[in-house]
């Protein structure tokens, strides 16, 4: 089946703690890119990636950091998790000119 | 800059009416146009996309119309159910590289029965 997997859906965590969002796709897609999501605010970007090791800052890059080493894993990680990026995290991919596929979300809470 | 202004940012309907949600945005060289539904707790999911050769695109009782000139483009969805009850987000591609997509701030649909 295609999709995007992220993991974890949930994730409660402290202040500076590092953590790591995963997200994978099976379809091969050249383009994925992390969203948040945010009560009033719609979806905002944070990064994408055009193919393996090609990544550029979308609208609310401060805080996070991506990488693309391989051309399914997109990783985002907080390096110090900070309350304000509380928020509900989308991993998405597509390729050219075609629809953006979503993964189902990630919750996190950071107090 | 870039963006996609949606516009309500609400709407509550009776069940079997009419709803239409409608967006602009600001690239001209914008060409394609995905609408999105978003049920509580779920991921967004694409109903309906349309291109910017194509001036309508209709799927059942949900239908994308554009207008290139006055770069804005509507979702329109008839004898509306109260499972259409979602929140609905445009977005529009920008060109120049990036193929970014960028995302209007939705619009919270409700059908009352």
């Amino acid at each position: 089946e295609a999709q995007v997997t992220q993991n974890p859906r949930y994730l409660i965590t402290v202040t500076g703690k590092k953590l790591t969002v995963t997200c994978s796709q099976n379809m091969n897609h050249e383009y994925m890119s992390w969203y948040r999501q945010d009560p009033g605010l719609g979806l905002r970007q944070i990064y994408y990636s055009m193919n393996v090791e090609v990544t550029d800052k979308g609208d609310v890059p401060e805080g996070y950091k991506v990488s693309r080493k391989e051309k399914r894993n997109f990783p985002l990680i907080l390096e110090s998790p900070s309350p304000n990026q509380t928020s509900l995290y989308f991993c998405a991919s597509r390729s050219y000119n075609s629809p953006l596929h979503f993964g189902n979300g990630t919750r996190l809470t950071v107090t | 800059g870039e963006n996609v202004e949606q516009h309500p940012s609400t709407l509550s309907v009776q069940e079997g009416d009419s709803a239409v949600i409608k967006c602009t945005y600001s690239d001209s060289a914008s060409n394609y146009f995905p609408w999105y539904k978003q049920e509580l707790g779920k991921r967004p999911q694409l109903i309906i996309d349309i291109r910017s050769n194509v001036g309508e695109k209709k799927d059942q009782r949900i239908a994308v119309t554009l207008n290139k000139t006055a770069k804005h483009f509507s979702l329109h969805i008839t004898e509306t159910q109260p499972e259409d009850s979602a929140v609905y987000f445009c977005a529009a591609i920008l060109r120049g590289g990036s193929e970014k997509l960028v995302f209007g701030k939705g619009t919270k649909l409700t059908v009352n029965p």
